[in-house]
């Protein structure tokens, strides 16, 4: 499978416990992206990575919000001390190449969180 | 004003009918654009890039407007597999670095 994955595709947890969510990305991207889309919402940008390096951060990312690529191939998004509005779908995506890019982004399944 | 703006709809179009979709965007140093496709529960997957000179993939047309800062994609004929939402993505600079952003979708829905 060349695509891009994510783990787990569904997590359902109870408020105030930390979640860990895992991006592979296609292998030969070196770009990043980490999004948390809501019903009749469009994905909404949380964070970037190029290679290793987390270059872009959006303000929805709390301090409750981690993220890491440690060597610049899979990544993973840890939630702390989830809440109920923390429920949503994260997508995962990767890409190649630099400015201009007209090849797009690949996204994977997403992982559905519930917080309850 | 949010960085990418489009209608959410939903447009009800019969089968056959052609249907338009514009996007704004605020940020005039964005580089690259794309229309994307979403399904219900599904992730996005890429329809087609667009450029200011305009292209075409079958039904599908999309054509950029950098002086007015919109997009736009055109169906035609459409089908009832064509049912979607379909996000508009522009990647302004962001600290340094272009970031996809995405407007909230247009949803569409071809009924026989």
């Amino acid at each position: 499978d060349t695509g891009v994955s994510q783990d787990p595709r569904h997590k359902i947890t109870k408020r105030g416990q930390n979640v860990t969510f895992r991006c592979d990305p296609i292998s030969e991207h070196n770009r990043l992206y980490w999004y948390r889309q809501t019903l009749g919402q469009g994905p909404e940008f949380l964070t970037y990575f190029q290679n290793e390096a987390q270059l872009e951060k959006s303000r929805l990312l709390s301090d409750r919000f981690s993220a890491e690529r440690p060597k610049g191939s899979f990544s993973t998004l840890e939630i702390q001390r989830t809440e109920q509005g923390d429920s949503a779908m994260y997508l995962c995506a990767s890409s190649s190449g630099a400015v201009g890019n007209n090849y797009g982004y690949t996204f994977g399944s997403g992982t559905r969180l519930t917080v309850v | 004003r949010k960085e990418v703006e489009q209608d959410p709809g939903p447009f009800n179009v019969p089968e056959g009918a052609t249907v338009a979709f514009n996007c704004t965007y605020s940020n005039s140093a964005s580089q690259s654009f794309f229309w994307y496709r979403q399904d219900c529960r599904k992730e996005p997957k890429l329809l087609m890039s667009v450029y200011s000179s305009g292209n075409e993939d079958g039904r599908f047309t999309a054509q950029l407007n950098r002086a007015s800062q919109y997009i736009s994609l055109l169906i035609r004929d459409s089908k009832l597999s064509d049912s979607a939402t379909y996000l508009c993505v522009v990647t302004p600079l962001r600290g340094g670095s272009y970031i996809p952003t995405f407007g909230r979708g247009t949803s569409l829905i071809v009924h026989p």
